[in-house]
């Protein structure tokens, strides 16, 4: 069964400058989509990106951006130029290809502050 | 606006007593999801529907029922069985069957057990 782990169960960065998240996942399955979600305070899950095992370019979307790494089987997330809004739970997903009720599997989570 | 609503934000429960936690989409989605999250865990999967009429049990549904009787509703209830119901439920949605479609959440239900 696939797994994925976040190791950091919480992380702070100062107002305006990168934050890196981490992420791994345990898979033996070569086609499969990634995700990051974040949780604001107001608890509403809401999609920061997603990236697809097949693609070689890291996906970007704005100021997040990923590190898809996939024979290390990583998946970090950038947040340049952290704002305060920033502020929230990041989780990590994962959804095989292979899976015909097409689950997520999520991370346990990291903890992001924005120190102003 | 589309959306997923839940409702209420909060509930109470007494001991023994089966509650439903409401969950409703006008996004025009085939499959909905139900999730319990704990401090410290991921997102761990209750019940999910692709299809009105049919559903099937998530990684914890023991103490849980759910019903699909129209394709936006999705209620999810906790019942006597469940022995700690204590936790923040999501509801989600999405296009049934591809694989990079992301899933949409409501709020969440914060269900206490008093």
């Amino acid at each position: 069964a696939q797994t994925v782990t976040q190791s950091q169960p919480e992380m702070s960065v100062q107002e305006a400058e990168t934050v890196t998240l981490s992420c791994t996942y345990d898979t033996s399955e070569s086609d499969y989509y990634l995700f990051w979600y974040k949780q604001p305070p107001s608890r509403q899950m809401i999609l920061v990106i997603r990236q697809e095992a097949y693609k070689q370019q890291n996906a970007t979307e704005n100021r997040f951006s990923v590190n898809f790494q996939k024979a290390a089987k990583s998946f970090s997330l950038k947040i340049s130029d952290s704002q305060l809004g920033d502020a929230a739970m990041y989780f990590c997903a994962y959804r095989s290809a292979y899976d015909s009720n097409y689950q997520l599997i999520w991370g346990a989570g990291t903890k992001l502050i924005i120190k102003p | 606006d589309g959306g997923i609503t839940q409702s209420p934000k909060y509930l109470f429960r007494k001991e023994g007593q089966n509650v439903t936690l409401s969950c409703e989409q006008n996004l025009n989605h085939d499959a909905m999801y139900w999730y319990r999250q704990d401090p410290g865990q991921g997102l761990r999967l209750i019940y999910y529907s692709q299809i009105v009429n049919d559903f099937q049990k998530g990684d914890i549904a023991e103490g849980y029922s759910v019903s699909r009787e129209k394709k936006e509703s999705f209620p999810l209830t906790v019942t006597s069985a469940q022995k700690n119901p204590t936790a923040f439920y999501l509801c989600a949605s999405s296009i049934s069957r591809q694989i990079n479609t992301e899933a949409f959440f409501g709020q969440g239900t914060r269900l206490t057990v008093v």
